[in-house]
């Protein structure tokens, strides 16, 4: 799978939307870009995937740049709830693992 | 319909010791993956079960084991244990070997 590079912590407003960027400059065709999130002391939790379409879903947007090599997680109206650790993920269709990195840090500001 | 559920939630063994940790899928799952997770990284595959197999291994030691049984449930046993074995194991189930993964809150292990 595809090494993904994040940054480290983002900040973001209440209310606005949250952009969170990820590389994955060498991903491959059959690679899916895939988001979790993990609150503190709770198990990742599922967002969204796509492979190459944009992506919406009722927690949130996935934009994927024409080439595949970045995307960004839209979440557009960030709340409190949503601060949390949020993975970007490229994940080979058919393999059994998911190759997590340390992720961005999302701090949600009142 | 019930969520993946893993007891128990926190433990402390000492260095040298065996442990089990146990995982209920959520309803209608076959596949059950487990992951180590160390304060401030992401976490790391272990191994996955699909229809009581094994269907893959991470980079871990042998002294790391599994089971699945008929009801899909899982457990993760550790052999030997050492320090660096603290960790949070989460278990996550799917609907099938190549699906999303529904995570269960984990339980941590500490190992003094």
């Amino acid at each position: 799978d595809a090494k993904t590079t994040q940054p480290t912590s983002m900040d973001c407003a209440e209310g606005r939307a949250a952009n969170l960027p990820c590389n994955h400059s060498t991903i491959s065709g059959n690679e899916y870009v895939y988001w979790y999130r993990q609150i503190h002391s709770q198990g990742p939790q599922y967002i969204i995937h796509g492979l190459k379409n944009n992506e919406t879903n009722e927690m949130a947007s996935l934009i994927i740049t024409e080439d595949r090599k970045s995307s960004t997680l839209i979440l557009p109206h960030a709340t409190l709830r949503d601060t949390a650790v949020y993975y970007c993920i490229a994940h080979t269709s058919g393999t059994y693992k998911y190759i997590f990195g340390t992720g961005t840090r999302l701090k949600v500001l009142a | 319909e019930t969520g993946v559920t893993q007891s128990p939630t926190h433990l402390i063994k000492t260095r040298g010791q065996q442990v089990t940790l146990r995982c209920s899928s959520q309803s209608g799952h076959n596949t059950v993956s487990w992951y180590q997770q160390a304060l401030g990284q992401g976490p790391q595959f272990i191994f996955q079960y699909y229809r009581e197999e094994e269907n893959g291994r991470g980079n871990f030691p042998p002294r790391f084991s599994g089971l699945q049984f008929p009801n899909y449930s899982s457990e993760l046993n550790v052999n030997a244990l050492e320090l660096d074995d603290s960790a949070l194991y989460l278990c996550a189930s799917s609907l099938n070997k190549e699906e999303k993964l529904f995570f269960g809150s984990g339980t941590q292990l500490s190992v003094l």
